[in-house]
């Protein structure tokens, strides 16, 4: 079965400074992995997404996330974060099974993302 | 904005009673997914429709149906509502079903019931 795993619920920097949003996978095969952001009261807002090719996507708003096969993560990273970062953030893996699985998101609890001024 | 509406925004319901919920997919896309957010929790897949039929679907009972019409829009329905159903439901649409085609969500509809 797939699944993903957030290990942090809560993520804090200040404006300016790197930050990192991990995300760490279980998958039969290769995965196929995505990242949105919802803000309050919004929907999600898709933010990129690894299919095959370069470890290293880059996405929507600066972000960008690294896939390490070997580490089995696809953790979410921005060089300088902003005030407006400020967001709960998903990490997902799309079902490759057969049949009536197949297509579906598997989404994690979510990282809720600060950056303070 | 992804181009993908819902409506309503908010609803509230009490136990027993049924709902609709209703989405319009992105110009141009075929397929539309269906998620329950819990609070606090990541959304869980319902269920997915491509070209009017059901193509998917997760662990929910049979009172979660749904529709997709021709021009692709689509309905979730609930019936008999327990209070667990309380969540954001968030549809999304993709180009196509194909498992590398991004799934573009609209706001969601809050229920509420009581």
């Amino acid at each position: 079965a797939q699944s993903v795993a957030q290990p942090e619920d809560q993520v804090n920097v200040a404006e300016g400074n790197p930050l990192t949003v991990k995300c760490t996978y279980s998958v039969s095969g290769n995965p196929y992995l995505f990242w949105y952001v919802q803000y309050p009261n919004r929907g999600l807002q898709f933010l990129l997404k690894y299919i095959t090719g370069d470890n290293l996507v880059k996405g929507s708003y600066g972000f960008e996330a690294e896939f390490n096969k070997s580490q089995t993560s696809f953790h979410l990273k921005k060089p300088s974060a902003l005030v407006s970062d400020s967001a709960l953030y998903f990490c997902a893996v799309r079902d490759r099974g057969r049949g009536s699985t197949l297509g579906r998101l598997y989404f994690g609890r979510g990282t809720q993302l600060t950056v303070w001024p | 904005e992804t181009g993908v509406t819902q409506s309503p925004t908010h609803l509230i319901k009490t136990r027993g009673q049924q709902v609709t919920l209703r989405c319009s997919s992105q110009s141009g896309h075929n397929t539309v997914s269906w998620y329950q957010q819990a609070l606090g929790q990541g959304p869980q897949f319902i269920f997915q429709y491509y070209r009017e039929e059901e193509n998917g679907r997760g662990n929910f009972p049979p009172r979660f149906s749904g529709l997709q019409f021709p021009n692709y829009s689509s309905e979730l329905n609930v019936n008999a509502l327990e209070l667990d159903d309380s969540a954001l439901y968030l549809c999304a649409s993709s180009l196509d079903s194909g498992i590398t085609d991004t799934q573009y969500f609209g706001p969601g509809t809050r229920l509420t019931v009581l």
